[in-house]
């Protein structure tokens, strides 16, 4: 069966420090992954998404950018946090059932101070 | 572009009443439509899923039916339980587009109390 995992779990950086979040699955194979990230109370916003090995969109122009060196690899960096920054950092990919249906990992609490 | 628009929150029942939570969509084609539900502290998790019009999605007494005519997808439970406390999603895929990306409603807090 598929899993994705994402670490760290909790994450607490100065504002100005660099970031770097990875997300893997495992079980599958060329999946479509992607980045959220929700704020406090709010809903979700798409910020990267990758149909392939190095192949990345960016949905929100901001600090942060995505790598996805290997197959089941996904990295969300930035090289200088900001505090609008903070927040729950989610990686997801898509089934491969032909719904189109989304799996999501475990999150990751970022606070910047 | 598409869009989902969901009930505002947030909702608080006794335990064992009737939910609902509204959920219509805007989009072309025949997409999948979804409802996924996040518990405090957690990842969103799929509650259920309908693929084509009239399809109903159902899971752990929750239910939802696509509605092609009224482009809606509510959510359903007869009798909720002080465990169904948390953020209901209601999500769309569209049914063409290489990353077939999903568009999320806002959200609704449903807080039940015992």
């Amino acid at each position: 069966s598929q899993t994705i995992h994402q670490w760290p779990a909790t994450l607490v950086q100065p504002v100005g420090s660099p970031l770097s979040l990875e997300c893997t699955v495992e079980g599958t194979s060329n999946p479509n992954l992607y980045w959220y990230r929700q704020a406090a109370g709010r809903g979700l916003q798409l910020l990267f998404y990758s149909v392939g090995i190095g192949q990345i969109s960016s949905e929100v122009p901001q600090n942060l950018s995505a790598s996805r060196p290997q197959d089941r690899q996904f990295i969300l960096s930035s090289k200088k946090l900001l505090l609008s920054d903070s927040g729950f950092y989610l990686c997801a990919w898509r089934g491969t059932s032909g719904y189109n249906e989304q799996f999501f990992g475990p999150g990751t609490r970022l606070t910047v101070l | 572009g598409n869009s989902v628009t969901q009930m505002e929150g947030p909702v608080t029942l006794s335990e064992e009443a009737f939910l609902t939570i509204n959920c219509t969509y805007t989009a072309t084609g025949y997409p999948s439509l979804f409802w996924y539900v996040q518990y405090p502290g957690e990842g969103l998790q799929l509650l259920l899923k309908a693929t084509k019009a009239d399809d109903k999605g159902s899971n752990k007494g929750f239910e939802a039916t696509y509605r092609k005519e009224t482009t809606s997808f509510h959510l359903e439970k007869g009798s909720v339980q002080v465990s169904d406390s948390a953020v209901y999603f209601c999500a769309l895929s569209p049914s063409s587009g290489s990353a077939r990306q999903l568009t999320f409603g806002s959200g609704t807090q449903l807080t039940v109390l015992p």
